[in-house]
C-alpha cells in the first residue's frame, strides 16, 4: 500500500485566518515532506523531515510553519497567506534509510486558495 | 542553471504508438531517477523509478539511463489515451531526501 492521505481537499482562506494542512502516511516511511505546486509548473520543495525531525527548509517564509507530530502524521501551519501562496500543496514520503532510491509517494494534495 | 530539462511538449503520438520522453541532468552526483505521471488537477503518481545504467521495464513502461551521457528516459509501448498525462523527471542528488523535478512533458495520445 502506497498511500499518503491529505486534508482538506480544498480550503479557501482570508489573509488574517490561520488554518493547517494535515498529511498522513502508515507505509512506516521515515521522511516526509511539503511541496507546492502552481500550475503548469513542477513541484517545489518546501520542507523535509527526516526520522521527525526537520532537516531541509527551503527558504520558505515563516507564515509558513511545519510540524510533525510523529513518523506517520505531518501538517503545516498557515497564518497571514497572501494570495500568491494560493496553490496545491502536496505531501509526499519515502522510506528514510537502507535503500538506494528514496522514490517519494505523493498524497493527493490540498488546493488552497487565498483571498 | 536548471538541473534536470525536459522538452514541455505537448508530444503528440497516435494511439498504439510507442512514447518516448527524454530528460537530461547537469548534475553528476545525482544517483536516482524518477518518473512521475501527473493528471491536470491532481498529485504527481510515482510510476517507474531507476538507478543503474541501462533499462528497466514494468509493464508498458521501461525506463533507461545513460549515467555517461546524463540521459534518462522514459518509453510508452501500446499508448493509450489515458496515457495522456504530464511526465515529470526527476533526479536525487545532494542528500537522499531531496529530489529536483524537471518542468515536465505533456503527451498527448491522439484516438
Amino acid at each position: 500500500d502506497t498511500e499518503v492521505t491529505q486534508t482538506p481537499k480544498h480550503l479557501v482562506m482570508g489573509m488574517t485566518n490561520k488554518k493547517s494542512l494535515k498529511c498522513e502516511q502508515h507505509m512506516g516511511h521515515r521522511a516526509m515532506y511539503w511541496y507546492k505546486q502552481k500550475a503548469k509548473k513542477p513541484p517545489e520543495l518546501m520542507f523535509v523531515y527526516s526520522y521527525e525531525k526537520l532537516s531541509i527548509n527551503e527558504s520558505v517564509p515563516s507564515r509558513f510553519s511545519p510540524e510533525c507530530p510523529n513518523s506517520s502524521l505531518l501538517n503545516l501551519h498557515l497564518h497571514a497567506l497572501q494570495p500568491e501562496d494560493s496553490a496545491l500543496y502536496l505531501c509526499a514520503s519515502s522510506r528514510g534509510s537502507g535503500t538506494d532510491t528514496y522514490e517519494q509517494y505523493f498524497g493527493p494534495g490540498t488546493r488552497l486558495t487565498v483571498t | 542553471q536548471k538541473e534536470v530539462e525536459q522538452n514541455s511538449g505537448p508530444l503528440s503520438v497516435p494511439e498504439g504508438a510507442i512514447a518516448s520522453l527524454n530528460c537530461t541532468y547537469s548534475d553528476r552526483g545525482s544517483q536516482s531517477f524518477f518518473w512521475y505521471r501527473q493528471y491536470s488537477g491532481k498529485s504527481p503518481e510515482l510510476i517507474m523509478f531507476i538507478y543503474s545504467n541501462g533499462d528497466k521495464e514494468d509493464g508498458r513502461f521501461t525506463a533507461q539511463l545513460n549515467k555517461a551521457s546524463q540521459y534518462v528516459s522514459l518509453l510508452i509501448r501500446d499508448s493509450q489515451p489515458s496515457d495522456s498525462a504530464t511526465y515529470l523527471c526527476a533526479g536525487r542528488s545532494g542528500g537522499y531526501q531531496k529530489v529536483t523535478f524537471g518542468t515536465g512533458t505533456k503527451l498527448q495520445v491522439i484516438p
